[in-house]
């Protein structure tokens, strides 16, 4: 069964703009992922945050957890095309395997 | 190239079939992972292999199994076809049994049953 779930489930943006992608999550975590996919193409694993952390940064890439509220958000700053891709938010459960959202389809355009 | 291997990246086969997936994981890692990915399922977790032994299970059907070999590498079994199992099969590694750290994935099979 699902785990996450992300919103919104499509966005579009202009390149140089910022986007930002929101993932809820039912169950208590250890830690949340989040993994890129390019069309048909294996994830790629973008940042790991732990539960006992609130923000983290990677390059144009932050992610922000608020257990309280059961939910994490992805903000990717100063876009661009390749950034185009679907974004997934991953959760571990209670069997210590990763559960994934549906996904949030992110469109760059030039 | 992630350093998950996955074959074949295609198949093609009649419903009733039964076909092989094969996953070799990055080196070094022990837990591999397959999940099933389709249009209308999302990426559904299967089950999970930590040096050799299942560990955990997700949505996988009876008609699919998997193992995972002394060398590390897993397979997966789907026997009985049907149209509705057409579908991308990741596999995933990683370094130890609990996802404290990202997964590694293949580039996936596209399955195709007609």
């Amino acid at each position: 069964s699902q785990q996450g779930e992300e919103d919104p489930q499509a966005l579009s943006i202009q390149e140089g703009e910022n986007a930002t992608m929101n993932c809820s999550y039912k169950t208590s975590i250890n830690n949340l992922q989040w993994y890129r996919q390019n069309s048909g193409r294996g994830l790629v694993h973008l940042i790991l945050i732990r539960s006992n952390e609130r923000e983290k940064h990677s390059g144009r890439l932050r992610v922000t957890l608020d257990t309280s509220k059961k939910s994490s958000s992805l903000l990717i700053t100063a876009s661009r095309a390749a950034d185009t891709a679907s974004y997934f938010c991953a959760t571990d459960s209670y069997n210590n395997d990763m559960r994934f959202g549906a996904g949030t389809r992110l469109t760059v355009k030039p | 190239d992630s350093g998950v291997t996955q074959t074949p990246k295609h198949l093609i086969t009649a419903t009733g079939q039964r076909v092989t997936l094969r996953c070799s994981p990055r080196s070094g890692d022990l837990s591999v992972y397959w999940y099933q990915q389709s249009l209308d399922q999302g990426l559904q977790f299967l089950i999970q292999y930590y040096n050799g032994e299942e560990r955990a299970k997700g949505n996988i059907l009876e008609r699919f199994s998997a193992q995972q070999f002394p060398d590390l590498h897993s397979e997966l079994n789907l026997s009985s076809l049907e149209l509705g199992d057409s579908a991308l099969y990741f596999c995933a590694s990683s370094a130890q049994g609990a996802p404290n750290y990202g997964y590694t994935f293949g580039s996936g099979t596209r399955l195709t049953v007609v």
